[in-house]
């Protein structure tokens, strides 16, 4: 089975630097998925690991060990439109057809003043 | 513009009346895929078809039906819908040609079943 695991909730600083952390227990790995959701929409992508080591995208980073089951998300320069859940989603080998994710529960980060 | 549309949006409705909701994609997408949301679960998938006639079951299909009879549409029934379906729905397409193919959501359905 899957398990994933990320913190409930974060509080960070406008301009700060904050990191979001997801560990994952899976049969079978095929990569990992962050995605951004704001309440009440659609989750939207925001990065993609599947070999170890760190994934840059303008403010937005994210590092996989496999290893290890880890991965983070490093968002930078923080906005208070940033204010939001960032899902952490692993597909997992060739079950659901091979593009089966499994979600987090997601991490309710809140940037303030 | 490339993207995922999702009827209703929001509905009510009461046990036992039977619902649609459809869902369409624009970007000659494979894979298709329902998932629900709910508050401490997390997206937990419901059905996912990987191409036209061939649909499968994820982890929460019980209560649900789906169907693909064309590649850009994967319709969500609910024969006799039950309070326990109160939830926020998404659908969500992919390409199936490589590892880093990612799925799109639509906007959202939130239904409540009285």
């Amino acid at each position: 089975g899957q398990n994933i695991d990320q913190p409930t909730e974060m509080t960070a600083t406008e301009g700060a630097i904050v990191q979001i952390n997801c560990t994952y227990q899976t049969s079978g790995f095929n990569g990992l998925f962050w995605y951004q959701q704001h309440a009440g929409e659609a989750p939207t992508f925001l990065s993609y690991n599947v070999l170890d080591g760190l994934e840059e995208k303008g403010r937005f980073s994210s590092f996989l060990s496999r290893s290890k089951g880890y991965s983070y998300l490093l968002l930078k320069e923080l906005q208070m439109k940033d204010s939001a859940s960032y899902l952490c989603a692993v597909r997992g080998g060739f079950t659901g057809g091979g593009n089966k994710l499994t979600f987090g529960t997601g991490t309710q980060l809140k940037v303030e003043l | 513009e490339a993207q995922v549309t999702q009827n209703p949006r929001y509905l009510i409705t009461v046990t036992g009346k039977k619902l649609t909701v459809t869902c369409s994609q624009n970007m000659n997408h494979e894979y298709m895929s329902w998932y629900r949301q709910d508050p401490g679960l997390g997206l937990r998938q419901i059905y996912y078809s990987m191409n036209v006639e061939v649909t499968d079951k994820g982890d929460v299909p019980e209560g649900y039906k789906v169907s693909r009879k064309e590649k850009r549409n994967f319709p969500l029934i609910l024969e006799s819908p039950s309070p326990n379906q109160t939830s926020l729905y998404f659908c969500a397409s992919s390409l199936l040609a490589g590892p880093r193919d990612t799925q799109y959501f639509g906007p959202g359905t939130r239904l409540t079943v009285l």
